[in-house]
């Protein structure tokens, strides 16, 4: 069955400093793979997708993510933690049928000042 | 602009009592989802509808239950048999398989 890890739990990091979450899936096809972003009592917001193409995909608010084939991974990076990305974030599979959408169980980033 | 409203943003209601909540989207999407969330934990699914008139449990669909009967509309019934009702709820919307999700801003029910 697909699935989509992210082993953090919980990240802290002080503004300004450089930050990877990490995302695993499994999954039999090269999947649609997305990363969203939470603010409490929010719903999610799109940050960036990997389709095809470019490994390296660039997103809003400054966000980027590289598709890894050989790892299975599609780890969110920002070099530089400003203190409203303080939210909970969500990697995503997209499937090409049935339910579509496999979510991983989220990370939820503390920024201190 | 388009999007998705879900209403209302807080419901509150009592223990056997069915409740439904809003969601109405006008991005033209033919694919709806309702979600939901519980502190900790990620989305699970609940029901979705690829088309009108169509339906299909998620992995948690016992409890609840869901109408299509237009494209731009997928409302979301607790039913008293739901034995753990308060949560967050989120009500998205796709294209077509392989898009992303836009998502509305969630309804809190809260049963007492």
């Amino acid at each position: 069955a697909q699935s989509v890890t992210q082993p953090d739990i919980h990240i802290t990091v002080s503004e300004g400093a450089s930050l990877e979450l990490r995302c695993n899936y499994s999954y039999g096809a090269t999947p649609y793979l997305f990363w969203y972003v939470q603010s409490p009592g929010q719903g999610l917001q799109l940050l960036l997708k990997y389709f095809s193409g470019d490994t390296l995909v660039q997103g809003i608010k400054g966000f980027e993510a590289e598709f890894k084939r050989s790892q299975s991974s599609f780890n969110l990076r920002k070099p530089s933690v400003h203190w409203s990305d303080a939210a909970e974030y969500f990697c995503a599979v997209g499937l090409n049928s049935g339910q579509n959408f496999v979510f991983g169980p989220g990370t939820r980033l503390s920024v201190l000042p | 602009d388009g999007g998705i409203t879900q209403s209302p943003k807080y419901l509150f209601r009592k223990e056997g009592q069915n409740v439904t909540l809003s969601c109405e989207q006008n991005l033209n999407h033919d694919a709806m989802y309702w979600y939901r969330q519980d502190p900790g934990q990620g989305l699970r699914l609940i029901y979705y509808s690829q088309i009108v008139n169509d339906f299909q449990k998620g992995d948690i669909a016992e409890g609840y239950s869901v109408s299509r009967e237009k494209k731009e509309s997928f409302p979301l019934t607790v039913t008293s048999a739901q034995k753990n009702p308060t949560a967050f709820y989120l009500c998205a919307s796709t294209r077509q398989a392989g898009s992303p999700l836009h998502f509305g801003n969630g309804t809190r029910l809260t049963v007492t």
